[in-house]
C-alpha cells in the first residue's frame, strides 16, 4: 500500500516560515491536501490539489509538490498555526485514501 | 452552513457491534460522497471507508474489510458505519468526512464520535 512520510515534529520561531514535508514514491504525479487539525479538534482543510486554498484560509499557507516530496509551507508563523498537519492522497492504485503520518508544528 | 454530526459512539465490550450515525445538513447530501475517518488515542488519522452518492462504490481500507460496513440513506440525510467484532485496537474518534469527487479530498468534517472498546 502506498505510504507517506512524514517528520514528527517541526518548531519554528513566531513570524518565521514553517515547511512540513510529505514523501511518497513518485507523490508528484498525485494530488495533495493538507490538513490542520487543532487538539481536540476536528481536521481543517488549509490546502487541495497541491497548492490550492480553501476559502478563509490565509494565503500564509501555500503548497507545493513534485518528485517524491510534497510541501507545506506556513509563513508568518503565529501561535495559532500551533497544531497537528497531515497530508493526503488519493491512491489510484489501490483505490484508497491515504493520510500520511502527521507532523506537530509547535511554535517557540 | 455544512453541517456533519456524529452519533452512537459509546463504551463497548471486546467482540460487541457499534451502529454510528453521520446526519448532514446545509448541503445536497446526495449529491456526494461520503467518508469515515478514525483517530486512535494519541495516533494519526486512519481512513476507513468511503461510499459514493449512489452507494455503487463503495472502498474500504484493507484492515477493516469484512468487519465494517458502510452505507448510507439519501432520503434522511445520514451516514452509517457498522462496527462489529470490535477490538481493544478500535478505540478511537470516528470522524465522517464530506468528500470533494473532483480532488478527492475531505472538505468538511464532523466533530467526531469516540468509541472505547474495553471490558
Amino acid at each position: 500500500s502506498y505510504v507517506l512520510t512524514q517528520p514528527p515534529s517541526v518548531s519554528v520561531a513566531p513570524g518565521q516560515t514553517a515547511r512540513i514535508t510529505c514523501g511518497g514514491n513518485n507523490i508528484g504525479s498525485l494530488s495533495v491536501h493538507w490538513y490542520q487539525q487543532r487538539p481536540g479538534q476536528a481536521p481543517v482543510l488549509v490546502v487541495y490539489d497541491d497548492s490550492a486554498r480553501p476559502s478563509g484560509i490565509p494565503e500564509r499557507f501555500s503548497g507545493s509538490n513534485s518528485g517524491n516530496t510534497a510541501t507545506l509551507t506556513i509563513g508568518r508563523v503565529e501561535a495559532g498555526d500551533e497544531a497537528d498537519y497531515y497530508c493526503q492522497v488519493w491512491d489510484t492504485g489501490s483505490d484508497h485514501y491515504v493520510f500520511g503520518t502527521g507532523t506537530e508544528v509547535t511554535v517557540l | 452552513e455544512v453541517q456533519l454530526v456524529e452519533s452512537g459512539g459509546g463504551l463497548v465490550q471486546p467482540g460487541g457491534s457499534l451502529r454510528l450515525s453521520c446526519a448532514a445538513s446545509g448541503f445536497s447530501f446526495s449529491s456526494y460522497s461520503m467518508n469515515w475517518v478514525r483517530q486512535a488515542p494519541g495516533k494519526g488519522l486512519e481512513w476507513l471507508a468511503s461510499i459514493s452518492t449512489r452507494s455503487n462504490y463503495i472502498y474500504y481500507a484493507d484492515s477493516m474489510k469484512g468487519r465494517f460496513t458502510v452505507s448510507r440513506d439519501n432520503a434522511k440525510n445520514s451516514l452509517f458505519l457498522q462496527l462489529n467484532s470490535l477490538r481493544a485496537e478500535d478505540t478511537a474518534v470516528y470522524f465522517c468526512a464530506r468528500e470533494r469527487d473532483d480532488f478527492r479530498d475531505f472538505d468538511y468534517w464532523g466533530q467526531g464520535t469516540l468509541v472505547t472498546v474495553s471490558s
